[in-house]
């Protein structure tokens, strides 16, 4: 079975700092990794995905993640935020199977 | 490309009328597209998986004779809330997979449909 763990509810950060947004998964099995943003009611949107190849992943808006197979882990970061960045961060795995499964997200604040 | 669209976007209705949800997928076909439950601060939950033409497949606690799933097509797939309650009041997501996409395959998520049931 797999699962994902996002460490933090809540990340406040000033514009153009860096940030970084946390995501743990476990798996017995190869796993497919995900992240999506959400805005406010609004569908989620697909930022970037690790499927093989290449542990640097550079998404959209800027974004990229590293997956690092040794922490299980898969942490989103972007090096200078903007106010539109502040929105919903969904981490999510899948493995063999049909289902998704998502972590419980994490609210990116952009302070001005 | 990879569009998916709900309608409704969102629908305001009384204790015990039903609601019918559809997923589209505007610009792919899907054989299969996911139903999903998110409450107010909290993460995505799986309903239900629906592959066209097949009976869908429920997740453990869902029950499929409340939320009835349609996948008539290859681009839509339809969810009936059956006898609503204000506990069924929630954000309604789905997503497609593209025709021939393996298990791997990124899914595109619709917008969302906010079902408020008073």
């Amino acid at each position: 079975a797999q699962s994902v763990t996002q460490l933090d509810s809540q990340v406040p950060v000033f514009e153009e700092a860096p940030v970084e947004l946390r995501c743990n998964y476990s798996s017995s099995v190869s796993v497919y990794l995900f992240w999506y943003v959400q805005y406010p009611n609004q569908g989620l949107q697909l930022l970037l995905k690790y499927l093989s190849g290449s542990t640097l992943v550079k998404g959209i808006n800027g974004f990229e993640a590293e997956f690092n197979k040794s922490q299980t882990s898969f942490h989103l970061r972007k090096p200078s935020v903007h106010i539109s960045d502040t929105a919903e961060y969904f981490c999510a795995v899948s493995g063999t199977g049909n289902q998704f499964y998502f972590g419980t997200g994490t609210s990116l604040t952009v302070i001005p | 490309g990879a569009v998916v669209s709900q309608h409704p976007s969102w629908v305001i209705c009384k204790s015990g009328t039903s609601v019918k949800i559809e997923c589209r997928s505007l610009d792919f076909q899907a054989t299969t597209m996911f139903w999903y439950r998110q409450f107010p601060k909290q993460s995505l939950m799986l309903m239900a998986t629906s592959n066209e033409g097949s009976k869908a497949t429920y997740e453990q606690g869902v029950e499929k004779d409340k939320f009835l799933i349609n996948h008539a097509s290859l681009t839509l797939s339809t969810l009936t809330v059956t006898s609503a309650h204000p506990e069924d009041s929630s954000f309604y997501i789905c997503s497609a997979r593209k025709l021939g996409g393996g298990f791997q395959e990124t899914q595109y998520f619709g917008p969302g449909t906010r079902l408020l049931v008073l």
